[in-house]
C-alpha cells in the first residue's frame, strides 16, 4: 500500500521567500507529525495533529512557521520569510494515533535556503 | 517527563561482528519502546517495538532488542553486522498510561559504521 509521501523532495529558495511543504499521510491514520532534522542532528518535533483536535504547536521554533491539516488528511507546513538556519530536512510522519502505535515516516523534504 | 539517552553518537564495527546500540529511558512508568532505522536520504522506518509480553523482541533484518525494567534499558543488538546495516538508528518512547504526551520522545541517534 501507499506510504507517507512528501513533496517536493528538494526545495532551494532564497532567503526571505516563503515555502510550502506538503505531506500526504497514510489513509486512515488520524495522527500526523512534522519534524525537522538538521545535518547530523536528531529529530526536532515541530507540530502534531490528532483527528479534529486542536494541533499541538509547542515545537514550532518561531511564528514564521505554521501548519494546517485539511480534512484530516493532507498537511502543509509553511515557513514564511525563510532564513538560512531553516535549511534542514523536514520529515512528516503519520500513525493510528494511540501511544502504542509506531509512526510511518515520509522520505522528507530537503530545504536549502540560500 | 520522559527522556531517552543513546550512548555513543557513532558506533563502528567490522562486518560480521556483533552490533550493540544502547538506549536508556527515564520515566516513572516503563514506556512503550521503539527502534527506528534511517538509511541515507530516507525517512525513518520501524525496526521493532516493545509494548507488552515477552521482553525480547525480534525485528526486521535480524535485529532484536531486550526490555530490561531493572536497568531502564532497551538495547538493540544483531549477532553479525552486514555492510547494509550502516545507517542512523533512533530509539524512541511513548508514555504508557493516560495523561502523557502523545508526542514520542526520540534519542539523538547513533550512527552505525560497518567496516569491511
Amino acid at each position: 500500500g501507499a506510504g507517507v509521501s512528501q513533496s517536493p523532495s528538494n526545495k532551494v529558495t532564497e532567503k526571505g521567500k516563503d515555502v510550502e511543504l506538503r505531506c500526504d499521510p497514510i489513509s486512515g491514520h488520524t495522527a500526523l507529525y512534522w519534524y525537522r532534522q538538521s545535518l547530523g542532528q536528531g529529530l526536532e518535533f515541530l507540530i502534531y495533529f490528532q483527528g479534529n483536535s486542536a494541533p499541538d504547536k509547542s515545537g514550532l521554533p518561531s511564528d514564521r512557521f505554521s501548519a494546517e491539516r485539511t480534512g484530516g488528511s493532507v498537511s502543509t507546513l509553511t515557513i514564511q520569510r525563510t532564513q538560512q538556519e531553516d535549511s534542514a530536512v523536514y520529515l512528516c510522519a503519520s500513525s493510528f494515533g494511540g501511544l502504542i502505535y509506531e509512526q510511518y515516516f515520509g522520505p522528507g523534504t530537503r530545504l536549502t535556503v540560500t | 517527563a520522559q527522556s531517552v539517552t543513546q550512548l555513543g553518537s557513532h558506533v563502528s564495527v567490522s562486518e560480521g561482528a556483533l552490533v550493540l546500540l544502547r538506549c536508556n529511558y527515564s520515566s516513572s512508568v516503563p514506556p512503550y519502546l521503539f527502534w527506528y532505522v534511517q538509511y541515507p536520504n530516507q525517512g525513518l522506518q520501524l525496526l521493532l517495538k516493545y509494548t507488552t509480553g515477552a521482553t525480547l523482541v525480534k525485528g526486521i533484518n535480524g535485529f532484536e532488542a531486550e526490555f530490561k525494567k531493572s536497568e531502564t534499558s532497551f538495547h538493540l543488538t544483531k549477532p553479525s553486522a552486514h555492510m547494509s546495516d550502516a545507517a542512523e538508528y533512533f530509539c524512541a518512547v511513548t508514555p504508557r498510561g493516560a495523561g502523557g504526551s502523545y508526542i514520542p520522545t526520540f534519542g539523538r541517534g547513533t550512527s552505525l559504521i560497518v567496516h569491511p
